[in-house]
């Protein structure tokens, strides 16, 4: 089974422009979860999709945005870069069966801002 | 959410059984124990969940407590691949619901 995947691996951007980022998620899951992680610092939740559907976001501004597509996969984009934005962003999907969730990660995009 | 705490660091002998600690005293009765590792940043790796019962699979065991205030992560047989931040949480299980990941134990394994 294959599992969660992210384009691009790296990405570097300078102040300013924008970035769109990929996901795909396992085949079956409809949710897709979006967490920024800087430098030695732990997750942050960004934003949460599940069927088409954005349901959630953490406190992020809205330059962050994103969406989920009819075959689950998923875009995050960020619009005015700015230097603190330089982080790992991770993917992660899941579905819901018997009541429990559990969320899968992809190996996430490394962003530099410039 | 309830609060998670871990030891900082571990080392450990290669080959042999790596046992991480955590404690959840403040844990709810809905809420589950998951651990998740995380290598060299790379994306965070799903361990392994339990509610109250122990939980086995291909990757580890999950011992926890009988009030289930703690927890312990059993790698039976550590390999140098084993090395990564291994975070505990206590979260429900219901759709939406962010993790939050704390300090972790940072494993190392020897060899």
């Amino acid at each position: 089974e294959a599992g969660v995947t992210q384009s691009p691996t790296h990405l570097i951007k300078t102040r300013g422009q924008q970035a769109t980022l990929r996901c795909s998620p396992i085949s079956g899951h409809t949710s897709v979860y979006w967490y920024q992680q800087a430098l030695g610092l732990g997750l942050q939740f960004l934003l949460w999709y599940d069927e088409g559907e954005e349901r959630n976001r953490g406190n992020f501004p809205p330059r962050f945005s994103g969406r989920q597509f009819p075959n689950y996969s998923s875009e995050l984009n960020v619009n005015a870069l700015e230097l603190e934005d330089s982080a790992l962003y991770l993917c992660a999907s899941s579905y819901l069966t018997g009541g429990l969730e559990t969320q899968y990660f992809g190996p996430g995009t490394r962003l530099l801002v410039l | 959410d309830a609060k998670t705490t871990q030891p900082t660091s571990m080392d450990c002998a290669e080959g042999r059984a790596a046992n991480l600690p955590c404690n959840h005293s403040t844990i709810s009765g809905n809420e589950y124990v998951y651990w998740y590792r995380q290598i060299h940043s790379q994306g965070p790796q799903y361990i392994i969940h339990g509610l109250k019962n122990n939980e086995t699979n291909e990757m580890a065991s999950l011992i926890i407590t009988e009030d289930r205030k703690s927890s312990t992560l059993i790698l039976p047989h550590a390999t140098l691949r084993d090395t990564a931040v291994y975070y505990c949480i206590v979260r429900p299980t219901w759709a939406g619901n962010m993790l939050t990941f704390g300090g972790g134990t940072r494993l190392m394994v020897k060899p």
